[in-house]
């Protein structure tokens, strides 16, 4: 149980250019969904975390025009990175939780390339 | 402000034991424990609770003393599965927002 997917996996896109990610639970609803962004060999960064139903609050230094989220249901949430660049290029993953006590189940990831 | 964890890179051979510490400079309602390996997501572990517990899975358990604000992780007999990099999220809030700290590698050899 508690499974998250992510789509997709991987991709590269050209400068200036949007990308949209999707976090989907599998076989549980979640109440909140979280985005982070990881670089090579460093943590996990909080971007901002996502209500269904509400807006997403974004972490301080995110910008909200740039990283747009959408909570349509319990069980989806997407990232659409508008006007990519090379220094938006990074390892995105989302997670989500069930509720109390606050596990966060984890996506795959997915690795954006902008070239 | 992120957590710091200690140490930053420990090197085991197998059946060894470890502790991985997590440090924060704010009063913590709740702490989890993850392991990811490189190239995936992170793994949930196990998550504490205010109140001081402690918490086992198998051979690794985890302690939370919110008085000195940090949370241990204990590795005991490690196996080759352990290898990867561990992080504590923690939460001040009582929220299920989550800070991950700083990480630590961690490298099981045969």
């Amino acid at each position: 149980g508690a499974v998250v997917s992510q789509h997709p996996s991987w991709v590269i896109c050209k400068s200036g250019t949007s990308v949209k990610i999707e976090c989907r639970s599998l076989d549980f609803q979640a109440t909140t969904m979280f985005w982070y962004r990881q670089f090579p060999k460093q943590s996990l960064m909080l971007m901002a975390t996502s209500n269904e139903g509400s807006k997403a609050t974004y972490e301080q230094g995110v910008e909200k025009d740039k990283f747009l989220i959408n909570h349509a249901s319990l069980t989806l949430s997407t990232l659409t990175v508008t006007s990519a660049h090379p220094e938006d290029s990074s390892f995105y993953i989302c997670s989500a939780s069930p509720g109390p006590p606050g596990e966060q189940y984890f996506g795959p990831g997915t690795r954006l390339t902008v070239t | 402000q992120q957590p710091v964890q200690s140490p930053q890179a420990v090197i085991l051979r197998e059946g060894e034991d470890a502790v991985i510490n997590c440090s924060s400079s704010k009063a913590l309602y709740s702490v989890h424990w993850y392991r990811q390996k490189h190239g995936e997501a992170p793994v949930f572990l196990m998550i504490l609770l205010k109140g001081g517990e402690q918490k086992g899975h198998e051979k690794i358990s985890a302690s939370f003393n919110e008085k000195k604000q940090q949370s241990s992780l204990y590795l005991t007999a490690s196996q080759l599965s352990y290898s990867g990099t561990y992080f504590c999220g923690a939460s001040t809030s009582g929220t299920y927002k989550y800070i991950f700290g700083t990480g630590t590698r961690l490298k099981v050899l045969a």
